[in-house]
């Protein structure tokens, strides 16, 4: 079990560029979330996938926000024209769906920290 | 809605002394909560979970939390804070596939 992975862990940018984040899950987990961390903030979600499939993106914060899981495996979250108000961790998560839980126990990676410039 | 309240946004405790960290819910079903601990510049790392049963649950590190339906609380416990504890942490109450979590409480441990 090596753990959820995120790259980049960091990423500075300018103001109206794009940028991507990958997320590796815990490679027999088929949940995969993503979240937003602002300072002083408890993370907020933002999506989250089951297998390849999006089951839930009303929660993202712009139609510059889009995420992909094209093989059920890896994700990546893209933001274009990025604004200084995106500056934030974004965090990934991964879980193993069980039949009779609602509510999967989330596994976090270390993040991608975000500076808008 | 389901949230969650962390009451303290800052505690300080001495190293060997005991710490309480105060976690209130909002939810109407049976609730899922989890107890988070995030170090600066890091992704958070899970110390334990209440599904169901036995409402005094165990976790990682020492740490223990008590589920009080009356009082809508999940309260995060330690008899002896030791100087690595310091950190930030969440409480979370699943709603579905997503977690709420409150803002966090942040652990500062003096010597």
């Amino acid at each position: 079990d090596t753990g959820v992975s995120q790259d980049p862990r960091h990423k500075i940018t300018k103001r109206g560029q794009n940028v991507t984040f990958r997320c590796d899950p815990i490679s027999e987990h088929n949940r995969l979330y993503w979240y937003r961390q602002t300072l002083g903030q408890g993370p907020e979600f933002l999506t989250y996938f089951q297998n390849e499939a999006q089951l839930e993106k009303s929660r993202l914060l712009s139609d510059r926000f889009s995420a992909e899981r094209p093989k059920g495996s890896f994700s990546t979250l893209e933001i274009q024209r990025t604004e200084q108000g995106d500056s934030a961790m974004y965090l990934c998560a991964s879980s193993l769906q069980r039949v009779t839980s609602v509510t999967d126990t989330q596994y976090f990676g270390p993040g991608t920290r975000l500076t808008v410039l | 809605a389901q949230s969650v309240t962390q009451p303290d946004i800052h505690i300080t405790v001495s190293e060997g002394a005991s710490l309480e960290l105060r976690c209130n819910y909002s939810y109407g079903a049976t609730p899922y909560l989890f107890w988070y601990v995030q170090s600066p510049g890091q992704g958070l790392q899970l110390l334990l979970k209440y599904f169901s049963g036995d409402t005094l649950v165990q976790g990682i590190k020492g740490f223990e939390a008590e589920f009080k339906r009356s009082q809508s609380s999940f309260n995060l416990r330690k008899p002896s804070v030791h100087w690595s504890d310091a950190a930030e942490y969440f409480c979370a109450v699943g709603a579905g596939y997503a977690l709420n979590f409150g803002k966090g409480t942040s652990l500062l441990v003096t010597p």
